[in-house]
């Protein structure tokens, strides 16, 4: 069946730092493949997606590519902020429920 | 309201009593999914319900959870006679469609239960 697998955290990183937070996946077809984001206190949310191999999904400076030949989807964002304090979920899909990764915290420190 | 909303925030119950939890997708939803999240544990899928299709109840654990959903409107999630392991957030989400590519989820802030 469907899977996906992230690093686990949390990540701590000072201010202005590169991110990058790991994501495989296994699945049968051609999923879509996501992030979801969860701010303290606020429900998980979309951040990006991106729907076929080679595509890039990208929002709020974050993005992911998806690449079929290593079944990842990494997310990356070069300059973080402490407002990027979250948990990060990979998620994929398509036209059946999600299915989600562990979630990995991060931690942004001025 | 704007967004989905799930009562209550929490819930503490003894083991071996009966739960309901509430979510209120977004109007217009066709899509409702319940998911569950253990501590240090990533989204577990229980159950999809889609328009007036019969839902897809593959991820419920056992039979002392069910689901139900009055047309596009609000679900119940009834976990009953309690057990310790039940202790997570239930989260809800809504859709517009299948929660592809084109209709994102929607989620709840969720129901915190602990069953002591």
């Amino acid at each position: 069946g469907n899977s996906v697998t992230q690093m686990e955290g949390p990540v701590t990183l000072s201010e202005e730092a590169f991110l990058t937070i790991n994501c495989t996946y296994t699945a049968t077809g051609y999923p879509s493949l996501f992030w979801y984001v969860q701010y303290p206190g606020e429900g998980l949310q979309l951040l990006l997606k991106a729907t076929k191999a080679d595509d890039k999904g990208s929002n709020k400076g974050f993005e992911a590519t998806y690449r079929k030949e290593t079944t990842s989807f990494h997310l990356e964002k070069g300059s973080v902020q402490v407002s990027d304090s979250a948990v990060y979920f990979c998620a994929l899909g398509g036209n059946t429920p999600l299915v989600f990764g562990k979630g990995t915290r991060l931690s942004v420190i001025a | 309201g704007a967004g989905v909303s799930q009562s209550p925030s929490n819930k503490v119950t003894e083991k071996g009593k009966d739960v309901e939890l509430r979510c209120d997708p977004i109007s217009g939803h066709t899509a409702l999914y319940w998911y569950r999240q253990r501590l240090g544990q990533g989204l577990e899928f229980l159950i999809y319900f889609q328009g007036n299709s019969a839902p897809d109840k593959s991820g419920l654990p056992s039979d002392r959870f069910s689901a139900e959903r009055t047309g596009e409107s609000v679900s119940t999630l009834t976990i009953q006679r309690t057990q310790q392991e039940d202790s997570a957030v239930y989260l809800c989400a809504s859709s517009l469609g299948t929660g592809g590519s084109n209709s994102p989820l929607h989620f709840g802030n969720g129901t915190r239960l602990t069953v002591t």
